[in-house]
């Protein structure tokens, strides 16, 4: 079946510190992986994405790559900002709907 | 450009009660799908919908049911509320020809 693994949390850095969250998959044939962000009392949205193998998703100073060797796709940040503060889903795309993670809570504390 | 419109915001019901969530899809958007986000978790698959049918089904029960729109707007009813269908629920549209979605906002439905 298709399915996604991220580290739990919650996650608390300083600011300017480095932010890896960890993310792995199990699914049927090659899906798109995608991270989102979810800020309190709101819905997602779109951070990056990836559809194959070797492809980085980045945005916003994130990043992502897409390991099909050890079906993974963490996220990381060289220097996280207070406004960084939320949660973080990972996802994979298969089949017409998408497999979410739990989450990972994220706090950057000034 | 408004993206994906839900309504209500926030709704409270008695359980055994039933409700209707609707949803407006971005403009050029023509597939709806509807998610359930309990509370720490992350977003659940109910169903999508596409000329208005439903093309594919989570694993939900039957008490969870849509419809879409010939405007391509979407409804989730839920009949018989349980405590447990307290949960954030999210829209999210696309276009039928790629997965490029974007997610509503959400209806928080608390069941008491």
């Amino acid at each position: 079946g298709n399915s996604v693994t991220q580290m739990e949390g919650p996650v608390t850095l300083s600011e300017e510190a480095f932010l890896t969250i960890n993310c792995t998959y199990t699914a049927t044939g090659y899906p798109s992986l995608f991270w989102y962000v979810q800020y309190p009392g709101e819905g997602l949205q779109l951070l990056l994405k990836a559809t194959k193998a070797d492809d980085k998703g980045s945005n916003k100073g994130f990043e992502a790559t897409y390991r099909k060797e050890t079906t993974s796709f963490h996220l990381e940040k060289g220097s996280v900002q207070v406004s960084d503060s939320a949660v973080y889903f990972c996802a994979l795309f298969r089949g017409n709907q998408f497999y979410f993670g739990t989450g990972t809570s994220l706090t950057v504390i000034p | 450009d408004a993206g994906v419109t839900q309504s209500p915001t926030h709704l409270i019901k008695t359980r055994g009660q039933q409700v209707t969530l609707r949803c407006s899809p971005k403009s050029g958007h023509d597939t709806v799908s509807w998610y359930q986000q309990a509370l720490g978790q992350g977003p659940q698959f109910i169903f999508q919908y596409y000329e208005e049918e439903e093309r594919q089904r989570g694993n939900f029960p039957d008490r969870f049911s849509g419809h879409q729109f010939p405007n391509y707007s979407s409804e989730l009813n839920v009949n018989a509320l349980l405590l447990g269908d307290s949960a954030l629920y999210l829209c999210a549209s696309s276009p039928a020809s790629d997965y490029g979605y974007t997610f509503g906002s959400g209806t928080r439905l608390t069941v008491v």
